[in-house]
């Protein structure tokens, strides 16, 4: 079966540009997480989902960060204004069930990531 | 505060040696702990985890991870490394949903 797809996998724009990145869960997944890895770090969570609506965005590190998922499926990450330091691999991730359901299906899947550079 | 913290950042090995990668974690709630790995170009898997129960656990390719609750650690281990073992290795715990992983260790094989 397929697993979770992101795209574009790499992406390169100008400081000031918006980029949006998109994330294809694994089909029939309630819950999808985004994450940030900047370089020589583990991935940092950034915001999740369960269906449609956004549970948690407390990682999200300004404003200029936003998260949609309108289908409860794909879900697009966007940054506007892109700066230098916005530059590393965004990762998503997908899980079977949400949080609160039995524990063994919050594992999380994730994708091959979005390496984004700002020049 | 919640965090993980992976000990070392980058061992060498030679083939056939034992592993032992350190992971302590800080969280209050129930513990579910992971380790991921990313060969090179490839993107993360899940090695193990840990939920409740046998606090030795064991995934694959022959890894198993110790939860050792009073030290709050949960350290990954191989008895024989075989180069395509050679990859970086996360820690993890899942927090309120969303997973806290460590710093990452890189793992290197020589043949």
């Amino acid at each position: 079966g397929a697993g979770v797809s992101q795209s574009p996998r790499y992406k390169v724009t100008k400081r000031g540009q918006d980029v949006a990145l998109r994330c294809d869960p694994i089909s029939g997944h309630v819950s999808l997480y985004w994450y940030r890895q900047a370089l020589g770090q583990g991935p940092e969570f950034l915001t999740y989902f369960n269906y449609e609506a956004q549970q948690d965005k407390s990682g999200l590190p300004n404003d200029r960060f936003s998260a949609e998922r309108p289908e409860g499926s794909i879900s697009t990450l966007t940054i506007q204004r892109t700066e230098q330091r916005d530059s590393a691999m965004y990762r998503c991730a997908s899980s079977p069930r949400g949080q609160g359901a039995i524990s063994s299906y919050n594992e999380q899947f994730f994708g091959p990531g979005t390496r984004l550079t700002v020049l | 505060a919640q965090s993980v913290s992976q000990h070392n950042h980058h061992v060498i090995l030679s083939e056939a040696a034992s592993l032992e990668l350190g992971c302590n974690y800080s969280y209050g709630g129930t513990v579910n702990l992971f380790w991921y790995v990313q060969y090179p170009g490839q993107h993360l898997q899940l090695l193990l985890k840990y939920f409740s129960g046998d606090p030795l656990v064991k995934g694959i390719k022959g890894f198993e991870a110790e939860f050792i609750k009073s030290k709050f650690s949960f350290n990954l281990r191989k008895p024989s490394v075989q180069w395509s073992d050679t990859a970086e290795y996360f820690c993890a715990v899942n927090a309120g949903g969303k997973l806290i992983f460590g710093q990452g260790t890189e793992l290197s094989v020589k043949p």
